[in-house]
């Protein structure tokens, strides 16, 4: 199975901060990477899908970007209900895993 | 707009069965696949399967292999995954999830439902 790491694993950012966040895969998947977004209680909501296509409704202050096996979601300006926790998930391969995500908080 | 709607919590005792529903409503159901994903309480996200309707096919993740099945019924656009021999910690929210783009690499999970909490304890 191929392996998604985060990191970091937690982050405290103010508003109006950029904030990056990383995801590696254990081997090659091309660009068929895909981000998530998840509020306590919700089920997760799509962000971005094949690394950096930006989901329909999906504010322009995110973005992504990477190919092979390093990707990177990014928040230009961290707004206040952007505190959540991110997932980013490989479906190059089946299993279509997940990383263990990384959870945004106030500073 | 796609919807999703997943049965009842459930309360489960260790060693039984599990069944849990999925009907989708607005778009086509049988052209585009249906993942199933848990997640435990306070940790984060496990695919566990995904089934493309308009073939019958399923992919499953190995360690669920043996002990879960997931069908669907074209008639009602209903999705089901049936986990069996259940252990306290298979106590999660289960999520279904609609995938979007062509089934295959690079599907994405565009519409999720609620998700249903199932407990496992004697």
């Amino acid at each position: 199975d191929i392996q998604m790491t985060q990191s970091p694993s937690s982050l405290s950012a103010s508003v109006g901060d950029r904030v990056t966040i990383s995801c590696r895969a254990s081997q090659d998947i091309h660009t068929d990477l895909n981000w998530y977004q998840q509020t306590p209680g919700k089920a997760p909501k799509l962000l971005i899908y094949s690394a950096s296509t930006l989901q329909t409704g999906v504010p322009s202050r995110f973005s992504g970007s990477g190919s092979a096996s390093d990707f990177t979601l990014t928040i230009s300006s961290l707004q206040p209900e952007d505190f959540a926790t991110y997932y980013c998930q490989q479906s190059a391969f089946t299993p279509r895993t997940f990383g263990q995500g990384t959870k945004v908080e106030i500073k | 707009q796609v919807q999703l709607v997943q049965s009842g919590a459930e309360v489960k005792k260790p060693g039984s069965s599990l069944k849990v529903s999925c009907k989708a409503s607005g778009g086509t159901f049988s052209g585009f696949g249906i993942s199933w994903v848990r997640q435990a309480p306070g940790q984060g996200l496990e695919w566990m399967g995904e089934i493309i309707p308009i073939f019958g096919t399923t992919n499953y993740q190995q360690k669920f292999q043996g002990r879960v099945a997931i069908s669907a019924d074209d008639s009602t656009s209903t999705v089901y995954m049936d986990l069996s021999r259940l252990r306290p910690d298979d106590t999660a929210v289960y999520y279904c999830a609609r995938q979007g783009g062509l089934y295959g690499p690079g599907t994405y999970l565009e519409f999720w439902g609620p998700g249903t909490l199932v407990t496992v304890s004697s």
